[in-house]
């Protein structure tokens, strides 16, 4: 079946520093791929959604020069946390598609700590 | 930005009872996915059922889908403690430049043995 693997699955960094969190699709080619974040004991929040070759799609609330996005191959899609502050810390998780009739793969999630 | 809004927030049911959570959202759908998610770890897909389907079954979970009143049921017949996890459902929406999957709030289901 479909994999995606994201990594880092756990990151802990210090207060103004850069993240960068992967999510590759092993064996499909990923069109579009959604990025969310979600907070203890919460639901996932949907962040931002790419389509290869494009500039991802923000949802509202979402800073954009905060969490940059990148989706440059079919394969991978990367969110950077810029700057990152202890308000930050989440669990961040992808998911890929290569087409709604297709569904969707979730990655494992990363955990981010700043500390 | 959710969908929308689940029921119960919170469950909790002895083993061999059955579970019933769900889900409501706003807008149209062509789908709709309901997940699993065991504390600090990543989601595990349950069920999808299409909008022109009313009803699905996967085993001991059985899934309805009323597109007239925009909400859907998961139920998990004779839980176990092993079925203890949160819940989402998650819809897919259309939207300028495609379509994104939204997820409901959720319902923390516990089983006690």
């Amino acid at each position: 079946g479909a994999v995606v693997s994201q990594h880092p699955s756990r990151v802990i960094c210090k207060s103004g520093t850069s993240v960068k969190i992967e999510c590759r699709s092993l064996d499909f080619q990923a069109t579009t791929m959604f990025w969310y974040r979600q907070f203890p004991k919460q639901s996932l929040m949907l962040m931002a959604t790419s389509n290869e070759g494009s500039k991802a799609t923000y949802e509202q609330g979402v800073e954009k020069d905060k969490f940059l996005i990148n989706h440059a191959s079919l394969t991978l899609s990367t969110l950077t946390v810029t700057s990152a502050h202890p308000e930050d810390s989440s669990f961040y998780i992808c998911s890929a598609t290569s087409g709604l009739r297709y569904g969707y793969t979730f990655g494992s999630g990363t955990r981010l700590t700043v500390v | 930005s959710q969908q929308g809004e689940e029921d119960p927030q919170a469950l909790s049911i002895q083993e061999g009872e059955n579970a019933t959570m769900n889900c409501s959202y706003k807008t149209s759908i062509n789908n709709l996915q309901w997940y699993r998610q065991n504390s600090g770890r990543g989601l595990v897909h349950l069920i999808l059922i299409r909008s022109n389907e009313r009803e699905k079954h996967s085993g001991r979970l059985r899934v309805t889908l009323d597109t007239s009143k925009k909400s859907s049921s998961l139920l998990i017949t004779a839980s176990r403690a092993a079925d203890t996890a949160s819940y989402f459902c998650a819809t897919d929406a259309g939207y300028t430049g495609g379509f994104k999957t939204i997820f409901g709030a959720g319902t923390r289901l516990f089983v006690k043995a």
